[in-house]
């Protein structure tokens, strides 16, 4: 069984703060992390897809990096507005022929005015 | 095209009655993935398609559930003797390639009573 972990579950952060959390997943076998953001009522919606080690992503205010020796990605928000707030999903994609994501918790972003 | 559909979005069934939930996914993308979500948790993989063959099946998937893909576009989930234990968001993505991020539909809310 592979081991997707997201912290903080959950987050309180100030509109215009900058904010950041963590994704681990396992060292071996690794073929890609994808990372999506959930708002309440919609579909989740595809952020990033990192392959390779060192990976540096961004998105507008949004960036992500990649560990892939380590096992660990970091999803940045720089200046939090309240559209930020969703549940932030890392999924780890194994390159042992299994096509499935695996999916961590998730954290729970809520920008506060 | 408007995405990844699926219908209906709120189903409420009686323990033991039989559903089914549809996908239509992105008509170019020729890989289908389902996922289950309940309180608390990351989407769990289900299965998967790649065209109209069933490549994967998770060992979440019991013999109660089973999915299909005729002609390899739209895909039916049907859920057998439903229990209470089934009750969860039912999500379905397509993709377009292993290596891109997945497109999700708004999902499928299931409540056995």
């Amino acid at each position: 069984i592979l081991n997707v972990e997201q912290s903080p579950q959950s987050l309180h952060v100030q509109e215009g703060d900058s904010t950041n959390f963590t994704c681990s997943f396992p060292s071996s076998n690794f073929y890609a992390l994808h990372w999506y953001r959930w708002e309440t009522a919609k579909s989740p919606e595809a952020l990033f897809v990192m392959t390779l080690n060192g990976d540096e992503k961004k998105k507008g205010r949004i960036s992500a990096t990649l560990n892939t020796k380590e096992g660990y990605s970091y999803l940045y928000i720089k200046g939090s507005q309240p559209e930020d707030s969703a549940t932030y999903l890392c999924a780890f994609k194994s390159s042992g022929g299994a096509d499935g994501l695996t999916f961590g918790k998730g954290t729970h972003l809520i920008i506060q005015p | 095209d408007t995405g990844v559909s699926q219908d209906p979005r709120h189903k409420i069934t009686k323990r033991g009655q039989n559903v089914t939930f549809r996908c239509d996914p992105i008509s170019e993308h020729n890989r289908l993935y389902w996922y289950r979500q309940t309180l608390g948790q990351g989407p769990e993989f289900l299965t998967y398609f790649q065209n109209e063959a069933q490549l994967e099946k998770s060992r979440l998937l019991s013999d109660r559930f089973s999915a299909e893909r005729p002609k390899g576009s739209f895909s039916t989930l049907e859920i057998q003797r439903t229990e209470q234990g089934d009750s969860a968001m039912y999500l379905c993505a397509s993709s377009p390639d292993r290596s891109l991020g997945y497109t999700f539909g708004s999902g499928t809310r299931l409540t056995v009573v």
